[in-house]
């Protein structure tokens, strides 16, 4: 079945770039997708990407894909403390009413 | 933009009461949508599918008698969490995909349900 792995934890310097990496295995998936997820806190969608891209940009987000190795990433660029959250990296295949699949979670952590 | 209205957003109940959790599209409607259950600090796991008019489609290992769900109409679903016990304690969230088939699913707030 389809998995989406990503790394558990990041913790970085306020200012800094943050890069959260996330693989997935379903070779049909057609739209990534990240989350963000802030203490006791619903899902807010970031950004997302449709496979036939490379890169997307929005603002200080910059989405990264690698559909040949089924690696997607994220980059914050000037990272704040207010980027501290939970991160979510998801997959959805192409057929209609295919639910998301999501990653475990990257927790950033943003010291000042 | 797409809004969804879950609620109630927490709710504690006493073991082996039910309690229900709605899910509600406020400006477009949904041909299907999606229940997902989230342990403390774990990720979303899908818990089940559910089309208008038609009966949901649960995950492998997700009791279908103990959480029900009615998608009544293309605005509204509901979850039923029948007998609660302590290990139903989690976070209920639901996804709505919209019948004009947009790329974007929309989240409910999420329902935290702690079972006494």
């Amino acid at each position: 079945g389809e998995d989406v792995e990503q790394s558990l934890f990041l913790s970085v310097r306020e200012g800094d770039s943050s890069v959260i990496n996330c693989t997935y295995t379903d070779s049909s998936s057609t739209y990534l997708y990240w989350y963000k997820q802030e203490p006791g806190a619903g899902l807010q969608l970031l950004t997302y990407i449709f496979s036939n891209m490379d890169m997307k940009q929005d603002q200080r987000l910059t989405v990264l894909l690698n559909k040949k190795d089924k690696h997607l990433s994220l980059r914050i660029a000037d990272t704040q403390t207010g980027d501290s959250a939970i991160y979510f990296c998801a997959e959805r295949g192409n057929q209609a009413g295919t639910a998301l699949i999501f990653g475990k979670g990257t927790t950033l952590s943003v010291s000042s | 933009g797409a809004v969804v209205s879950q609620h109630p957003s927490w709710v504690i109940c006493k073991s082996g009461t039910s309690v229900k959790i709605e899910c509600r599209s406020l400006d477009f409607q949904a041909t299907t949508m999606f229940w997902y259950r989230q342990f403390p600090k774990q990720s979303l796991m899908l818990m089940a599918t559910s089309n208008e008019g038609s009966k949901a489609t649960y995950e492998q290992g997700v009791e279908k008698d103990k959480f029900l769900i009615n998608h009544a109409s293309l605005t509204l679903s509901t979850l039923t969490v029948t007998s609660a016990h302590p290990e139903d304690s989690s976070f209920y969230i639901c996804s709505l995909a919209p019948v004009s088939g947009a790329n974007v699913l929309t989240f409910g707030a999420g329902s935290r349900l702690t079972v006494l």
